[in-house]
């Protein structure tokens, strides 16, 4: 069965500090898709990234980067330079590969304040 | 484009009530999704809708019922509330399994 697992609950930082939010996946299955949504305190869940098994590249967008790494199943997520805008409610996602009826698991979230 | 668009926004509902919860997505996608919000917990998935015409149970779908009314349309019905069904539920879409989700803007159930 797939699992996700956000150790980190609540992460507080200062405005411009780095901060990375850990992820870290189960699955048996070889062909998978990792994913993160962010969930600001307006409460829409936004898309941020997916990425898929054979794909081990980090991946930038901006101040968000994204270190997939299958040796310790992890896909942890650093935004750098961190702005107050980035304080939401961090998901980490995982698909096992199941044609159609691939579904999403979610990790239990984490919650990130960034103060002024 | 609206995207997923969920009613009610909020609901009250009494121990016992029944209803319903809307879900209708503009996108064309194949797959539907019921997921429940609760504090600590994530989102959990109620049921899904890989195309139409099927549903299957996700995690969590005890005291719950789907119904996939056409491409368009997923709704999600609780035919006896309990309190333990107080949370917030969204709906997604998707083309296909493993692609990203679209999500609703959620709909907030308190259960007396």
């Amino acid at each position: 069965a797939q699992k996700v697992t956000q150790a980190q609950t609540e992460i507080s930082v200062v405005e411009k500090e780095d901060v990375t939010l850990d992820c870290v996946y189960e699955t048996r299955d070889t062909t998978y898709y990792l994913f993160w949504y962010k969930q600001p305190p307006s409460g829409e869940l936004v898309f941020l990234i997916r990425r898929n098994s054979f794909d081990e590249q980090n991946e930038i967008s901006g101040r968000y980067s994204w270190n997939f790494q299958k040796s310790t199943s992890s896909f942890n997520f650093t935004i750098t330079a961190s702005q107050v805008v980035d304080s939401a409610v961090y998901f980490c996602a995982l698909s096992e590969w199941a044609g159609a009826n691939s579904k999403l698991t979610f990790g239990k979230g984490i919650t990130l304040s960034v103060r002024p | 484009n609206a995207g997923v668009t969920q009613t009610p926004k909020f609901q009250v509902l009494k121990t016992g009530q029944s209803m319903t919860l809307q879900c209708a997505q503009d996108m064309n996608h194949n797959s539907m999704y019921w997921y429940r919000q609760d504090p600590g917990m994530g989102l959990r998935l109620i049921y899904y809708s890989a195309s139409e015409g099927t549903t299957d149970k996700g995690e969590v779908p005890n005291g719950y019922n789907v119904s996939r009314l056409n491409k368009r349309e997923f709704s999600l019905r609780l035919e006896s509330a309990a309190p333990s069904q107080t949370s917030v539920y969204f709906c997604a879409s998707s083309e296909q399994g493993s692609s990203p989700l679209h999500f609703g803007n959620g709909t907030r159930l308190t259960v007396t």
